[in-house]
């Protein structure tokens, strides 16, 4: 079956601590997107990355890292200069991100990080 | 560049009511346009999509048409039920990267 895997569903961490987000997919996509996603809020981009070895930032990248050593792994560092690091983060990846389309995402089933 | 804007909620219905989400875009050249679904504690799933002017994507009793004259994408359900209760989201893809609206709750009571 082919998806998206995201690892742990929920991640505890005291403050001042780095963390890392697991995110797989074995969809052969050649894009891979990590979202922020907070209580009744929409999603907010955080890094893409169009192709291995290459990303971007998104809209709230800042104290975050990303890291696309692989086609199919885009794990997420949260590291301690993210000031306010508590939320549901959700992974997606599609077949490319841009271009004539239609290019759907596909998301995992995200990871709820709680920093104490 | 590239935007959605959807209706705010949060939309509280009695089921089997008759259910409309607004969706508008902005957006260069020709976007595909999608509806995602979001049950809560999950990940979005796609619902829905239309790729071209005039298409409607359908899929389990929701609809939505691809209006360029309007640049709009509303999502319309005739008759829903509790279980259609989630967070709602419209988008699309083009020539640059996704966008997505902020979600419209929906809360459908039986």
């Amino acid at each position: 079956d082919g998806g998206i895997t995201q690892s742990p569903k929920y991640l505890f961490r005291k403050e001042g601590q780095n963390v890392t987000l697991s995110c797989e997919q074995n969809l052969n996509h050649d894009a891979m997107y990590w979202y922020r996603q907070d209580p009744g809020q929409g999603l907010r981009l955080i890094y893409y990355s169009q192709i291995v070895n290459d990303f971007q930032k998104g809209d709230i990248a800042e104290g975050y890292s990303v890291s696309r050593e692989k086609k199919e792994s885009f794990p997420l560092t949260v590291t301690s200069a993210q000031k306010n690091p508590t939320a549901f983060y959700l992974c997606a990846s599609s077949i490319t991100s841009m271009g004539q389309g239609p290019y759907e995402q596909y998301f995992g089933p995200g990871t709820r990080l709680t920093v104490t | 560049g590239n935007s959605v804007t959807q209706m705010e909620g949060p939309v509280t219905l009695s089921e089997e009511a008759f259910l409309t989400i607004n969706c508008t875009y902005t957006a260069t050249g020709y976007p595909s346009l999608f509806w995602y679904v979001q049950y809560p504690g999950e990940g979005l799933q796609l619902l829905l999509k239309a790729t071209k002017a005039d298409d409607k994507g359908s899929n389990k009793g929701f609809e939505a048409t691809y209006r360029k004259e309007t640049t709009s994408f509303h999502l319309e359900k005739g008759s829903v039920q509790v279980s259609d209760s989630a967070v709602y989201f419209c988008a699309l893809s083009g020539v640059s990267i996704s966008s997505f609206g902020a979600g419209t709750t929906v809360t459908v009571r039986a």
